[in-house]
């Protein structure tokens, strides 16, 4: 069974740092892009960063470019996200999910996801 | 990049048909045909419903549907169901440094 779990997530103060990290089982981690999406509170989902297999690509979106750094460890089955100069918009349920795809990962889709991870940006 | 647009809300019966358009341009939506849709319920892991436009993974009902014209993709859902509640989002390849743009979400409600 493909599994994904997201850890990392609390309170933290504005311009602070974070770093979350989204341990997987079940499948080949190594051919898999992953990606992050996040919902603020009463909001939709956003689509936040991916990164491909073998980290060859890295994108983020505009909101968090330059701030947010995702990686992976292919021995370890993980991906993280190091999440710096945290705003208070930037609160949020964070969730890893699986990019499938037939061809090029960002032609693909997310398939699992993780339950997701609470980030509070608050003083 | 802008996200793709979708209506708040939508609402049926339970065994009516129901249709969530999700309008991007012709740098996304319109150009590629790279459409998942997503189900949400609140507090759990969101839910692939369907890929490359108008594929089903396994285990999706069959009452999930989905197509495109344009730039406007759709799902539909018939014989709504209580459990169909829910919200729902598109996604889609928004072209070169925008390998994804989500959809703005849908809350579906069965009266």
């Amino acid at each position: 069974e493909v599994q994904l779990v997201e850890s990392g997530g609390g309170l933290v103060q504005p311009g602070g740092s974070l770093r979350l990290s989204c341990a997987t089982s079940g499948f080949n981690f190594r051919s898999y892009a992953m990606t992050w999406v996040r919902q603020a509170p009463g909001q939709g989902l956003e689509w936040v960063s991916v990164i491909s297999h073998g980290s060859m690509s890295t994108y983020y979106a505009n909101s968090v470019n330059g701030r947010f750094t995702i990686s992976r460890d292919d021995s370890k089955n993980t991906v993280s996200l190091q999440m710096n100069s945290l705003r208070a918009d930037d609160t949020a349920v964070y969730y890893c999910a699986r990019v499938v795809d037939s061809g090029y990962y960002y032609e693909g889709w997310f398939d699992p996801w993780g339950q997701g991870t609470l980030v509070t940006v608050s003083s | 990049h802008s996200a793709l647009t979708q209506p708040a809300s939508v609402s049926g019966s339970p065994g009516q048909s129901i249709t969530i358009s999700c309008t991007g341009t012709s740098s996304d939506v319109g150009k590629y045909d790279h459409v998942s849709w997503y189900q949400h319920h609140p507090g759990k892991a969101p839910k692939v419903m369907i890929f490359e436009v108008n594929k089903r993974p396994s285990g999706v009902s069959d009452r999930f549907t989905a197509s495109k014209s344009g730039s406007t993709a759709s799902l539909t859902i018939s014989g709504l169901q209580a459990d169909d509640e829910a919200d729902y989002y598109c996604c889609s390849h928004g072209g070169s440094g925008f390998p994804f743009v989500l959809g703005t979400g849908t809350r579906v409600t069965v009266l």
